[in-house]
């Protein structure tokens, strides 16, 4: 069956350094893959989508990178700030029909000052 | 652009009653909408996808006829749980599409049944 993994442990950084944060997947093909940051109690807000075509793609201090070899996503976000603590989604998606996405359980980012 | 809001953002309710879930698109017009329950500390599992004027299309494993779905418009879908019990308990979060990749969420409804 189709398998998403984050890492379940929560990511502990400093301030200012650069958090990287993985999504591996197995069994399934994706079109595309999203990254979605939550907090507590609240509905995830999207970050960025990169297809199955693309290796990386940008965003201000946002940066996330797709190998379909690997079937890994890896996303960074740099110069990382006490506002950037949230849950970080990785979801999976497959074009046409309804778009239905595949979501990871999330990643626990704490940026400390 | 593209806020979803959700109403009630959490409510109380005994076994046996049913409630009811809006999940609204504000500024833009949702050809599709996406029911997801999360239970703490795991994924969003999606229960049934909706577009507009069409019955949705559920999960496996996600009754029907315990959570019913309309998308009376394309900016108004509603979930109903029917008939709740304390296993309903769960964060209920709607989103909402338009011909597009992305999806964009709603702020997510807290159901606690007694």
């Amino acid at each position: 069956s189709q398998k998403i993994e984050q890492n379940s442990e929560a990511l502990n950084i400093q301030e200012g350094k650069t958090a990287t944060l993985t999504c591996n997947y197995t069994n399934y093909s994706p079109a595309y893959l999203q990254w979605y940051r939550q907090d507590p109690g609240r509905g995830p807000v999207f970050l960025l989508l990169i297809r199955e075509n693309e290796k990386e793609k940008r965003k201000e201090r946002l940066k996330v990178t797709f190998d379909t070899t690997l079937k890994q996503s890896l996303f960074h976000i740099t110069a990382s700030q006490p506002a950037d603590s949230a849950t970080y989604l990785c979801a999976l998606g497959a074009s046409g029909g309804y778009n239905k996405l595949i979501f990871g359980a999330g990643t626990r980012l704490a940026v400390h000052p | 652009g593209a806020v979803v809001s959700q109403h009630p953002s959490w409510v109380i309710c005994k076994s046996g009653t049913s409630v009811k879930i809006e999940c609204r698109s504000l500024d833009f017009q949702a050809t599709t909408m996406f029911w997801y329950r999360q239970f703490p500390k795991q994924s969003l599992m999606l229960m049934a996808t909706s577009n507009e004027g069409s019955k949705a299309t559920y999960e496996q494993g996600v009754e029907k006829d315990k959570f019913l779905i309309n998308h009376a418009s394309l900016t108004l879908s509603t979930l109903t749980v029917t008939s709740a019990h304390p296993e309903d308990s769960s964060f209920y979060i709607c989103s909402a599409s338009f011909r597009t990749d992305t999806q964009y969420f709603g702020p997510g409804t807290r159901l606690t049944v007694l």
